[in-house]
């Protein structure tokens, strides 16, 4: 089984529509991520969790909420889905080891009609 | 600005050759580098990392170096294999925030 999973893995929406992505994690870490890629940009820090209590905005927020619901889920949600939203969308976790990358989940791609 | 740089977009080698990857970064605070492989479909994996006290790290196949005074650092993959034809992002983090700052990628291909 995946240690980290991703739903959905596909995703096609249409401009203003709500959308969530949800992230769900069995390798026990407190941190999590969710980063965007797009094609020719690598991946940027949308938002990251620290534990449970803890939400921090990373590079690119604006037209993204999170929510961590547990030490094991962090869903990303786009409140009104925008065309420049199509992207592939990366949930990750990590422990505090500055030696070890995160953790990446296989991705969901997004598409905003 | 882009605080990581991969300039070449692409590589090919030949099979059981050396692939040299290279990534530059410009900012001083970054301690530790790491290295990502990506495949089609799939989420980045982690493989190799360094801190910025050291030059080197080998681990298998895989070396990195590092010239903090160039502010480059380089991923060596010898001898070459056609399972290694991915995407490599160099990531670099600094600060106690955990946070990676990646590149934009170089997609290897490893021609048989």
């Amino acid at each position: 089984d995946a240690d980290v999973t991703q739903t959905p893995r596909n995703r096609i929406t249409k401009t203003g529509k709500r959308i969530m992505l949800e992230c769900s994690q069995t390798k026990g870490h407190d941190r999590m991520y969710w980063y965007r890629q797009d094609p020719g940009l690598g991946l940027r820090l949308i938002y990251y969790s620290f534990d449970v209590k803890d939400i921090n905005k990373g590079e690119i927020s604006d037209g993204y909420s999170v929510s961590r619901q547990a030490q094991a889920k962090f869903s990303l949600s786009l409140e009104s889905a925008i065309p420049n939203q199509t992207a592939l969308y990366f949930c990750a976790t990590s422990e505090p080891n500055r030696e070890v990358g995160p953790f990446f989940g296989p991705g969901t791609r997004l598409t905003v009609l | 600005d882009q605080q990581v740089k991969q300039n070449s977009p692409s590589l090919s080698v030949q099979e059981g050759r050396i692939s040299i990857l290279n990534c530059d970064y410009t900012n001083s605070m970054f301690d530790y580098f790491l290295w990502y492989k990506k495949y089609p479909a799939e989420g980045p994996t982690f493989l190799i990392s360094i801190s910025s006290i050291k030059d080197k790290n080998e681990d298998g196949r895989f070396t990195v170096f590092l010239n903090k005074s160039a502010k480059h650092l380089s991923l060596h993959i010898v001898p070459s294999q056609p399972g290694d034809s991915a995407v490599y992002f160099c990531a670099a983090r600094g600060g106690s925030n955990y946070k990676l700052t990646f590149g934009k990628g170089t997609l290897l291909t490893v021609n048989p």
